[in-house]
């Protein structure tokens, strides 16, 4: 099956700076690529999705690219702010339409 | 539009003991979704369903684990009999079944604690 690696475990940036967050994946099949914002005691929340046709998605503040060849993909965050402040979980969908998830990413954003 | 709804959202029992949980997807969305999540790690998929149909459940204990959805839109989890390594945070999600649609829209969750 599919198995989606991420990195870093935890993050720490500046108010204003940036952010990045990788993740691998191994099954060239899969097509949908998602990443999910999860708050203390809430279910997670998708902010950014990329489909394996296209490259690059930008929305606002945060970006995702997608490099098929490599099977890795990358959620950017510019600017951040204290709210960024939670744990984020790349994904990837096979054709099957199973969800697979990274082990997620702690980020704190200092004011 | 209503989001994903579950119940409970906490539940404490005492390992041997049974418990079952509630999912209402969005309306409309014909895929749904069990994940079990523990502490510091990623959802990890119990069992697909299409409609009322199962997809994918080999992830699923099935010694210990059930699920269904009757009708094809309100499903639950069964856990019977619990043990201590079940205590994990019970994500139901949803989306649409058709090609392109692959958005997937998360519950609240339901944090089981066995003692």
């Amino acid at each position: 099956g599919e198995n989606v690696e991420q990195h870093p475990s935890t993050l720490s940036v500046q108010e204003g700076d940036s952010a990045v967050i990788k993740c691998t994946y191994s099954d060239s099949a899969s097509n949908y690529f998602p990443w999910y914002k999860q708050e203390l005691g809430k279910g997670p929340q998708l902010i950014i999705d990329i489909r394996s046709n296209v490259g690059e998605k930008k929305d606002q503040r945060i970006a995702v690219t997608l490099n098929k060849t490599a099977k890795h993909f990358s959620l950017h965050i510019t600017e951040t702010q204290p709210e960024d402040s939670a744990v984020y979980f790349c994904a990837a969908r096979n054709t099957g339409n199973q969800f697979y998830f990274g082990t997620g990413t702690s980020l704190t954003v200092i004011p | 539009e209503a989001g994903v709804a579950q119940s409970p959202r906490y539940k404490i029992i005492e390992k041997r003991q049974s418990v079952a949980f509630w999912c209402n997807p969005i309306s409309g969305h014909a895929t749904l979704y069990w994940y079990q999540q523990i502490l510091g790690q990623g959802p990890k998929l119990l069992i697909q369903f299409q409609n009322n149909g199962v997809v994918d459940d080999s992830q699923l204990p099935k010694d210990r684990f059930s699920a269904e959805r009757l009708k094809g839109v309100d499903s639950t989890l069964k856990i019977q009999p619990a043990k201590l390594e079940d205590s994990a945070v019970y994500l139901c999600a949803s989306s649409y079944s058709s090609p392109g649609s692959g958005e997937q829209y998360f519950g609240p969750g339901t944090r089981l604690t066995v003692t």
